[in-house]
């Protein structure tokens, strides 16, 4: 599968715990964007992501979220000491480089979490 | 002012019929446009983008742009129960890194 992979694709946590989601880029992509959509809303753009830097975070939450793209290894959000609020599906997408003016990104399956 | 915005539907259509979507966005800034189609628990999937003034083809998809009108509509041809989702529409600022996504548009095929 030379698509975006995400996982866990379902993932329950209780007030306060962590919560960490993975994304894996498709092959050859080096930007990674991550997306919130809550029930009946639209993509919320959280941050963008290129190896080993963080080129926008401006959507991302100031407290608790974070964001990061190792030289080896998937994508990772990481959410701290969740709320109820936190509640939704996060998708990850990956894009090719922009050299070549693709702006086209491919999204993953999500990862639904729920905060109990 | 939202950047994006898109009529929320529902909108329904009969079976073989033409389907339009329409959005519209603020930034005259804006170069790259797509639409997305997503079903219900699954994940966007890209239709179609554009990057130029006029209509772009594909299949029994035809995405079409006017940028001095800041609108960027879908249409869908032969409509089948299929093409029954949510349609999202995105814009992009070449400059920028986000997409904005529109709250995106509900389309029921009737059969």
């Amino acid at each position: 599968n030379a698509g975006v992979m995400q996982n866990p694709r379902h993932l329950v946590r209780r007030r306060g715990q962590e919560a960490r989601l993975r994304c894996s880029p498709m092959k050859g992509h080096s930007h990674v964007y991550w997306y919130r959509q809550l029930p009946e809303e639209g993509l919320k753009f959280m941050v963008y992501l290129q190896k080993e830097n963080i080129i926008d975070e401006s959507g991302m939450p100031k407290e608790r979220f974070s964001a990061e793209f190792p030289k080896e290894g998937p994508s990772i959000l990481r959410i701290q000491q969740v709320v109820r609020g936190d509640s939704a599906a996060y998708f990850c997408a990956s894009s090719p480089t922009r050299l070549f003016h693709s702006y086209e990104q491919y999204f993953g399956p999500g990862t639904r979490l729920t905060v109990t | 002012q939202k950047e994006v915005e898109q009529n929320s539907g529902p909108l329904s259509v009969p079976e073989g019929a033409i389907a339009s979507l329409n959005c519209t966005y603020s930034d005259r800034g804006s170069q790259s446009f797509f639409w997305y189609r997503q079903y219900s628990g699954k994940s966007p999937e890209l239709i179609m983008s554009i990057y130029s003034n006029g209509d772009k083809e594909d299949g029994r998809f035809t995405a079409q742009l006017n940028k001095a009108s800041q609108y960027v509509s879908l249409l869908i041809r032969d409509s089948q129960p299929s093409d029954s989702a949510t349609y999202l529409c995105a814009v992009n600022l070449d400059t920028g890194n986000q997409f904005y996504f529109g709250t995106g548009t509900s389309l029921t095929v009737i059969p």
